[in-house]
């Protein structure tokens, strides 16, 4: 079945500092990708559509130089948050939709201090 | 614009009883409709989709959903609820089951099962 593999699962990383997120698609390729947000207890926030071969489609409230998308392969997305803050600390999830349906990466955690 | 609404936040039966978790939607084009769970610091398993068709899907772990549009519902329900049940649970709907639709999650409902 279609599989979408995220790295790394979890991160810690200085405030000021960025970390990027990577999201595979191991047996398909994924045109559009999504990237999501989730607080503690709370549901999925949709942030971005990642297109490959063109600029990400972010939602409306998501700063896009904050966190900056690149889909530079049919198999690869990645998320990079930069000079992150405590604030950003989160656990971000890809997905992406081979044909029929959406597949989910394992999520990242991020934590920021 | 699409939406969902789960209704309850927090449910909770004993092992063995009836698990019924409510979701409503709100789409101005015919819905595809998803049940996601989700285990702590993990992602989303697909439980089962309504896309067209019969109106009473199957899924995995004895799950099951009816898509009422008279209602605008997409209930899930399992007869006999597990332990192993006990997890966070999202509906979501998105305008197509392809490459480039957005699926939009609702608040999400936390299931937990008594012994």
């Amino acid at each position: 079945g279609a599989v979408v593999s995220q790295h790394p699962s979890w991160v810690i990383c200085k405030s000021g500092t960025s970390v990027k997120i990577e999201c595979r698609s191991l047996d398909f390729q994924a045109t559009t990708m999504f990237w999501y947000r989730q607080f503690p207890k709370q549901s999925l926030m949709l942030m971005a559509t990642s297109n490959e071969g063109s600029k990400a489609t972010y939602e409306q409230g998501v700063e896009k130089d904050k966190f900056l998308i690149n889909h530079a392969s049919l198999t690869l997305s990645t998320l990079t948050v930069t000079s992150a803050h405590p604030e950003d600390s989160s656990f971000y999830i890809c997905s992406a939709s081979p044909l029929g349906g959406y597949t989910f990466g394992s999520g990242t955690r991020l934590t920021v201090v | 614009a699409q939406s969902v609404t789960q209704l309850g936040s927090h449910v909770s039966v004993s092992e063995g009883a009836l698990v019924l978790l409510r979701c409503n939607y709100s789409s101005s084009v015919p819905p595809y409709l998803f049940w996601y769970v989700q285990y702590p610091n993990q992602g989303l398993q697909l439980l089962l989709k309504y896309t067209t068709g019969a109106t009473l899907v199957k899924g995995i772990n004895g799950f099951e959903a009816e898509f009422k549009k008279s209602e605008t519902s997409f209930h899930l329900t399992k007869p006999s609820a597990h332990m192993s049940d006990a997890a966070e649970y999202f509906c979501a709907v998105s305008d197509r089951d392809n490459q480039g639709g957005k699926l939009i999650f609702g608040q999400g409902t936390e299931l937990s099962v008594k012994p």
